[in-house]
């Protein structure tokens, strides 16, 4: 399979708990996104990442949400002391400069 | 707020109708994209516009942009029930040298067989 990839497609944790999210975009692309969508609302843009380079990180998103892209390759997104609010699905999509983004199956995390 | 605004939030058709859905935006863009998300899956890419086009065809989908009214149309012909969905509309837009990426709402699509 030669799409987007996700790893886990779901996570269930406890509140204060720190999470970790992989994505292996489309090897060729050297744009990679992060987004967070909950129920019955539009994807959320997170950062976005020019190979290893992060270039853009949403206001919206606190410090305790970390992303990186060491080698311009794959991606981790991090949480550190997960609140219930930060339930929700967690997407990932790639490109090859600002064209068509791919997205992946998504992430789904569940604070209890 | 999110800058992509889609029209209407919910339709529901007949089979075989054609479905027309409206997304408006409020700055400046490079491009934008339309996309289908089915319940609980990801999103399939479906059509990108850049500023300078027009109108761009794939299949049974028509999208449309007028850039001096800051918004585009993505047409169906000939639904099917396979074509019930999610669709959301997003802009890119350079912004203080990075690119920003905004979703819109969504219109919830319900084609009845």
């Amino acid at each position: 399979d030669t799409g987007v990839s996700q790893d886990p497609r779901h996570k269930i944790t406890k509140r204060g708990q720190n999470v970790t999210f992989r994505c292996d975009p489309i090897s060729e692309h050297n744009r990679l996104y992060w987004y967070r969508q909950t129920l019955g609302q539009g994807p959320e843009f997170l950062t976005y990442f020019q190979n290893e380079a992060q270039l853009e990180k949403s206001r919206l998103l606190s410090d305790r949400f970390s992303a990186e892209r060491p080698k311009g390759s794959f991606s981790t997104l991090e949480i550190q002391r997960t609140e219930q609010g930060d339930s929700a699905m967690y997407l990932c999509a790639s490109s090859f400069g600002d064209n068509e983004q791919f997205f992946g199956p998504g992430t789904r995390l569940t604070v209890l | 707020s999110q800058q992509g605004e889609e029209d209407p939030q919910a339709l529901s058709i007949q089979e075989g109708e054609n479905a027309t859905m409206n997304c408006s935006y409020k700055t400046s863009i490079n491009n934008l994209q339309w996309y289908r998300q089915n319940s609980g899956r990801g999103l399939v890419h479906l059509i990108l516009i850049r500023s300078n086009e027009r109108e761009k065809h794939s299949g049974r989908l028509r999208v449309t942009l007028d850039t001096s009214k800051k918004s585009s149309s993505l047409l169906i012909t000939a639904s099917r029930a396979a074509d019930t969905a999610s669709y959301f509309c997003a802009t890119s837009h350079l912004d203080s040298g990075t690119y920003k990426y905004i979703f819109g709402t969504g219109t919830r699509l319900k084609v009845l067989a």
